[in-house]
């Protein structure tokens, strides 16, 4: 069974549109992330959330906003989509929320490309 | 400013040679974590270190955390080409939440 699953794998929209990926984990953890890789492969965390507390990366526009209808989902929710939000979007999830250490689990990524 | 630096960006060895991937912080770090991502596909975990000289091992890579935990090193012994891919470095920078700084990463690649 896959730990953390993501869809869709791939993306194609046009500019202007509002999409949504989707993110389950089914590992019973509390926090849950999303990354953003860009196409040098740098991957920055975009936002961190568990039932109590989201965090939110400075730098991400707040046309992306996270939505998680429980603790074992965390969807990505992008309006207005612009052409330099073409990445690939990693989904996370770990069991502890706060520093101290656990690995956190990847989903495979989402390829979303914008023209 | 990058949180987290790695060297080499690329790496292109013979199969069955060693090398070694370096991360480096400027800040002490309460956890690093070692990817590995196969060319379109998500994360692999690697090991986890979290206190100062730490060393792990997992086959053939060897992870070592240094004294002060702001630098480490991945050896792969005698690589394979199931070894290539991108290897990320990612580091618990203590700002809460368990968030995941990651390195630039190191492209490897193994020739038979």
């Amino acid at each position: 069974d896959t730990a953390v699953s993501q869809t869709p794998k791939y993306l194609v929209t046009q500019m202007g549109n509002d999409k949504s990926i989707k993110c389950e984990q089914n590992l019973g953890h509390d926090t849950m992330y999303w990354y953003k890789q860009d196409s040098k492969k740098f991957l920055k965390i975009m936002f961190s959330y568990n039932n109590k507390e989201l965090i939110i990366n400075e730098t991400v526009p707040n046309r992306f906003s996270p939505k998680s209808p429980d603790k074992a989902h965390l969807n990505l929710h992008i309006n207005s989509l612009e052409l330099g939000d073409s990445a690939v979007y990693f989904c996370a999830s770990s069991p502890h929320f706060g520093t101290g250490g656990s690995e956190a689990f990847f989903g495979q990524g989402t390829r979303l490309t914008v023209v | 400013s990058q949180e987290l630096e790695q060297s080499p960006q690329s790496l292109i060895v013979q199969e069955g040679k060693n090398l070694t991937i370096n991360c480096t912080s400027s800040k002490t770090l309460y956890g690093l974590y070692w990817y590995k991502q196969k060319y379109g596909e998500g994360l692999i975990f690697l090991m986890m270190l979290q206190k100062g000289g730490e060393e792990k091992s997992h086959e053939k890579i060897t992870a070592k955390l240094d004294e002060k935990k702001q630098q480490s090193s991945l050896h792969i012994t005698a690589s394979q080409p199931s070894h290539a891919g991108i290897y990320l470095c990612g580091a618990d920078m203590g700002t809460g939440a368990n968030n995941l700084f990651f390195g630039t990463g190191t492209r490897l690649t193994v020739i038979p």
